[in-house]
């Protein structure tokens, strides 16, 4: 059974960085697209991040987060980052990992990233 | 404001059929067949249900269907059950520099 497990959430002011991980296991992880989709409270999915198979040379990124975002994987540990910079109050989200895109078929629980003062 | 357009809210009773609709371009729904739609429960993650338009995965319920017809994709839910009340989002490919793009969600009430 495959499973994903975002960690690295938390309290961060305007302009400061956080680095999310997501950690795979249950099936060969690189042999997939992973994406980084997030919500913001009470709002709908905005997928802002997304990285190829294998070599990873395939990166798109929302416009709202081209430029701050950074994706990256790691196909040994079988993990997935998401470094955030420049952070802004409209970041403010619960962060998914997910297998694949265009479907998403495997869904991590989430890790809540809060910008405030 | 979401690239793919849904509408807000839906109810129906149960045993009822419902559909909920998802309006894209040529640049997304129109021009591939990568629709999928997702139902979420609060609190808890979204959960595939349909993916390349009309096809189910393993353990959802025949009670779900896909469709695409030009720009828009529907997702039929027939047999409405309790459970069945939740958020529900569409999905799709695009061609432009977006990763994918989403609907905005439809908050699927059972009376």
């Amino acid at each position: 059974q495959e499973q994903l497990v975002e960690s690295g959430g938390g309290l961060v002011k305007p302009g400061g960085s956080l680095r999310l991980s997501c950690a795979a296991s249950g099936f060969s992880f690189s042999s997939y697209f992973m994406s980084w989709i997030r919500q913001a409270p009470g709002k709908g999915l905005e997928c802002v991040a997304h990285i190829s198979s294998v070599s990873g040379s395939t990166i798109k990124y929302a416009d709202s987060v081209r430029g701050r975002f950074t994706i990256s994987r790691d196909n040994a540990k079988a993990s997935l980052y998401l470094q955030m910079n420049s952070l802004i109050a409209e970041d403010t989200a619960v962060y998914y990992c997910a297998r694949g895109f265009a479907p998403f078929d495997s869904w991590g629980q989430g890790t809540l990233v809060t910008v405030s003062s | 404001q979401s690239a793919l357009t849904q509408p807000a809210s839906l109810s129906g009773s149960p045993g009822q059929s419902i559909t909920i609709s998802c309006t894209g371009t040529s640049s997304d729904i129109g021009g591939y067949n990568y629709v999928s739609w997702y139902q979420q429960r609060p609190g808890k993650a979204p959960k595939l249900i349909i993916s390349d338009v009309n096809n189910r995965p393993s353990g959802v319920s025949s009670r779900f269907s896909g469709s695409k017809s030009g720009n828009t994709a529907s997702l039929t839910i027939s047999g409405l059950q309790a459970g069945d009340e939740a958020d529900y989002y569409c999905s799709s490919y695009t061609s432009t520099s977006s990763p994918a793009v989403f609907g905005g969600g439809t908050k699927l009430t059972v009376l």
